[in-house]
């Protein structure tokens, strides 16, 4: 069974930068045609697609914050991660499996950063 | 980007009873391959959000058949046959046609 969990610090400086971690178990983040990514989730905006890496490696990002975000991987640790330049976005940050065309069929649990001083 | 709205944001029904959630799109979600990607999710109190509906009407593994999904274009309905107390939470409407993926606002479910 595939499962995802985030980690990373809960609390953020402003204007920092915020970088999580998501573990998959139960699948390779290198086979198949899946993307593996990032969607937050704040009172806010609601729920927002960061971005993701393919299995290949391949990036896309949302365009409104492409600027600030990097999304990487760990092969050898089945890791994959965020950086978000400038926090100033208190959110909750899911880790997510994409099967194409930003299609989330799987969720982590969640992780809640705070930005704040 | 396309731009999700969902009606009503609040949705109190009685147990047993139906109920509907709509949500349009701000632009045709027919994509050039000729697929409709628009899914449901549903976000119970406290849990990440759970696919109930990939590509409008194709349920999950797992997900009773109370739940259906319909629509083609711009217009689509989630439809519960008989609401159940399990059924509270938050339903999310979400298209993947143009990229980023963005989701509807959300529309609350409770029993009445």
């Amino acid at each position: 069974q595939l499962q995802l969990q985030e980690s990373g610090p809960a609390l953020v400086q402003p204007s920092e930068t915020l970088s999580l971690t998501c573990s998959v178990s139960g699948g390779s983040i290198t086979s198949g045609s899946y993307f593996w990514g990032w969607v937050r989730q704040s009172p806010g905006t609601g729920l927002e697609w960061i971005g993701s890496i393919h299995s290949s490696g391949n990036t896309h990002y949302n365009p409104s914050l492409k600027s600030r975000v990097t999304i990487s991987r760990d092969t050898s640790k089945n890791q994959f991660s965020l950086n978000l330049a400038s926090a100033a976005d208190t959110a909750i940050y899911y880790c997510v499996r994409d099967s194409g065309s930003w299609d989330v069929d799987f969720w982590g649990q969640g992780t809640l950063v705070t930005v704040s001083s | 980007d396309v731009v999700m709205t969902q009606s009503p944001l609040s949705l109190p029904v009685t147990l047993g009873q139906p109920a509907s959630i709509s949500c349009r799109s701000s632009q045709s979600l027919v994509k050039t391959n000729g697929n409709t990607y628009l899914n449901w999710y549903q976000q119970r109190p406290g849990q990440s959000p759970r696919r109930l509906i990939y590509k409008v009407s194709n349920r999950d593994s797992g997900v009773p058949d109370r739940f259906s999904g319909s629509g083609s274009g711009t217009d689509f309905t989630l439809k519960i046959s008989r609401v159940e107390a399990d059924d509270v939470g938050v339903y999310y409407c979400m298209q993947g046609t143009h990229g980023p993926g963005t989701f509807g606002q959300g529309t609350k479910l409770e029993i009445k």
